[in-house]
């Protein structure tokens, strides 16, 4: 079945390092990626997502590219900040008939960064 | 409108209470899911209503009973809970529910519940 293993965490990170979150995906049809963001004691937020191979997602600094032959959507920013603090959960949505409903969810990673 | 609202934000209930958790969408949206989210964990889908009939159940207690009024509203009913039920409860909402991939889901805030 479909699924969705994601980078475990805690990540800790100094103000303006690099982030790279590893996000890969097992799909029988062709899915759409998404990275989504949950903030301490709120819901979800859509950060970004990219609906075919090579597409490229990108909001408020953050990228992740849909990469078919590795079945990945790695999610990176190049210089995090406080604020970005927060658990990331990538996604992917199955097209189909009687998949289409269907979100499956990695475990998610909870970054941290420090001033 | 681009919100889901659900209220309350935060439920104290006993276990043999009976309460209702509300969300709302104005969206157009015509599929709603309820998810339930434990700490440091994904949300797990419960019901999915697309067009206002219950399409997935899944395989939730009966002690859990939803309920879609009309297109925007969503209601959650609750009655004699567990305290494992406690958790954050979420509501969500998307186009369509078979209309493609594409489309993401907008998630509320949720409610926290917790069972006394």
């Amino acid at each position: 079945g479909d699924s969705v293993t994601q980078m475990e965490g805690p990540v800790t990170l100094s103000e303006e390092a690099c982030l790279t979150i590893n996000c890969t995906y097992t799909a029988t049809g062709y899915p759409s990626l998404f990275w989504y963001v949950q903030y301490p004691g709120e819901g979800l937020q859509l950060l970004l997502k990219a609906t075919k191979a090579d597409d490229k997602g990108s909001n408020k600094g953050f990228e992740a590219t849909y990469r078919k032959e590795t079945t990945s959507f790695h999610l990176e920013k190049g210089s995090v900040q406080v604020s970005d603090s927060a658990v990331y959960f990538c996604a992917l949505r199955a097209v189909g008939v009687n998949t289409g409903n269907q979100f499956y969810f990695g475990t998610g990673t909870s970054l941290t960064v420090i001033p | 409108d681009t919100e889901v609202t659900q209220t309350p934000k935060h439920l104290v209930m006993g276990m043999t209470n009976k309460k209702s958790l509300k969300c709302e969408q104005h969206m157009g949206h015509r599929a709603m899911y309820w998810y339930k989210q434990k700490a440091k964990k994904p949300p797990e889908l419960m019901f999915v209503y697309s067009y206002e009939k219950l399409s997935i159940n899944e395989s939730v207690p009966s002690r859990f009973s939803p309920e879609c009024p009309n297109s925007s509203l969503l209601n959650l009913h609750l009655h004699a809970l567990q305290p494992e039920d406690s958790a954050l409860y979420l509501c969500a909402s998307s186009q369509d529910r078979g209309a493609g991939s594409n489309y993401g889901y907008t998630f509320g805030s949720g409610t926290r519940l917790t069972v006394v």
